[in-house]
């Protein structure tokens, strides 16, 4: 079974500073993992995706996130915070051959203080 | 990218009443589509995969009786919330894998109120 755990429900950074969001996974598979970011009373907009290819994912918006296999993770970082990075993210797993089905993690809320 | 689409967005119903959402891909075929609900604050939970041309596949707790599923083609499911009661209430999303992506493609969510 796949499982995804993102540590902080909660994440303030001020403009300009460091954003980084922590997701660690369990899959008893090689996963794909995925960053989604979610704006109030809208879907879903991926904004990485790591698929086996290169480790370091670039994403759009200046998101980033690598994966670390012996550490089970797939932090989310960002060099500098915008107001308009403000949303929620959710942490996602997919099993390679199960169809894409897809596990979300409980989700982190970022606050962007001026 | 591959699209998505939801229908209706927003929905509001009286308790007891039957509620139909529609999820279209609307530039490839999907052969499996997934339904997720959201309660406000919380994750995206899957509720059940839908597949063409045969029966939903639910989640642990999900009632198959209460959410009807029905994928009639490549390009279409259906999530049907049968005698909704105000605690149904909730932000339902479905999605389609795109194979050659690797990845799932959301749609923009349908709003449930039920009253």
């Amino acid at each position: 079974a796949q499982s995804v755990t993102q540590l902080g429900s909660h994440v303030s950074v001020s403009e300009g500073a460091l954003v980084l969001l922590r997701c660690n996974y369990s899959s008893s598979v090689p996963p794909y993992l995925f960053w989604y970011v979610q704006y109030p009373n809208q879907g879903l907009q991926l904004l990485l995706k790591y698929t086996s290819a290169a480790t370091l994912v670039k994403g759009i918006n200046g998101f980033e996130a690598e994966f670390k296999k012996s550490e089970t993770s797939f932090h989310l970082t960002k060099p500098s915070a915008h107001m308009s990075d403000a949303a929620e993210y959710f942490c996602a797993v997919s099993d390679r051959g199960g169809g894409f089905k897809t596990i979300f993690g409980a989700g982190t809320r970022l606050f962007v203080k001026a | 990218g591959a699209v998505v689409s939801q229908h209706p967005s927003r929905v509001i119903c009286k308790s007891g009443t039957s509620v139909k959402i529609e999820c279209r891909s609307l530039d490839f075929q999907a052969t499996t589509m997934f339904w997720y609900r959201q309660f406000p604050k919380q994750s995206l939970m899957l509720m059940a995969t839908s597949n063409e041309g045969s029966k939903a596949t639910y989640e642990q707790g999900v009632e198959k009786d209460k959410f009807l599923i029905n994928h009639a083609s490549l390009t279409l499911s259906t999530l049907t919330v049968t005698s909704a009661h105000p605690e149904d209430s909730s932000f339902y999303i479905c999605s389609a894998p795109s194979g050659g992506a690797n990845e799932q493609f959301f749609g923009p969510g349908t709003r449930l109120t039920v009253l």
